[in-house]
């Protein structure tokens, strides 16, 4: 089993350019998210799904867009990127909502100049 | 919503001595609480979790102390060593419905050999 993967892992932006960021998980979770890490704040929640065709916002979700077309991939967008959204990227998946362990992909670091 | 603060942000320990790390959770309503650890250019990784039903719980090396009428939980790691060396996250949650994690700021453990 792969996990969780991401794609690209890394990636330059100019101000106002568009991109999505692919997660895909193979352990057949129903539930998938979306963090931002930056330096000194930790691991801030974007968006997360509960199952295939859900979404709902978490902490920090302006400025992204999320889709769960599929139960194994959950898609991040950003329509036009701004220098404040460069990050380390981080999607998790877990079996259920409660107390269950969050999987990680290795991240995807994301530049906006 | 929860809030979640975590001390110290960086913590440099003698290889052997032992290392301890503590957050403070705002939401009563909390009965979960996984750590995480994470290496460089890798996703966070869950290494010992606590319920609200338990007051320590220990593995190997690591163990973590819940004191819910305070509201804090702490990380201790003894006997440290090299590859100890990580970014620990602490995080809290209800363990049931819908919410998800909340993460501290994390903290940056260095271990001297």
């Amino acid at each position: 089993n792969a996990g969780v993967t991401q794609t690209p892992k890394f990636r330059v932006l100019k101000t106002g350019q568009s991109m999505t960021l692919l997660c895909a998980q193979d352990m057949n979770h129903e539930y998938m998210y979306w963090y931002r890490q930056d330096p000194g704040m930790g691991l801030r929640l974007i968006h997360y799904s509960v199952g295939e065709g859900t979404t709902a916002k978490g902490e920090v979700p302006d400025g992204y867009n999320v889709s769960r077309l599929k139960k194994q991939n959950f898609l991040l967008g950003l329509e036009s990127a701004a220098p404040s959204q460069t990050s380390v990227y981080f999607c998790a998946s877990s079996k259920q909502l409660a107390g269950a362990e969050q999987f990680f992909g290795p991240g995807t670091r994301l530049t906006v100049l | 919503g929860e809030n979640v603060e975590q001390h110290p942000s960086t913590l440099s320990v003698q290889e052997g001595d032992s290392a301890v790390i503590k957050c403070t959770y705002s939401d009563s309503a909390s009965n979960y609480f996984p750590w995480y650890k994470q290496e460089l250019g890798k996703g966070p990784q869950l290494i010992i979790d606590i319920r609200s039903n338990v007051g320590e719980k220990k593995d190997q090396r690591i163990a973590v102390t819940l004191n819910k009428t305070a509201k804090h939980f702490s990380l201790h790691i003894t006997e440290t060593q090299p590859e100890d060396s990580a970014v620990y996250f602490c995080a809290a949650k209800e363990d049931t419905g819908r919410r998800a994690l909340t993460f501290g700021s994390g903290t940056r453990l260095q271990v001297q050999p």
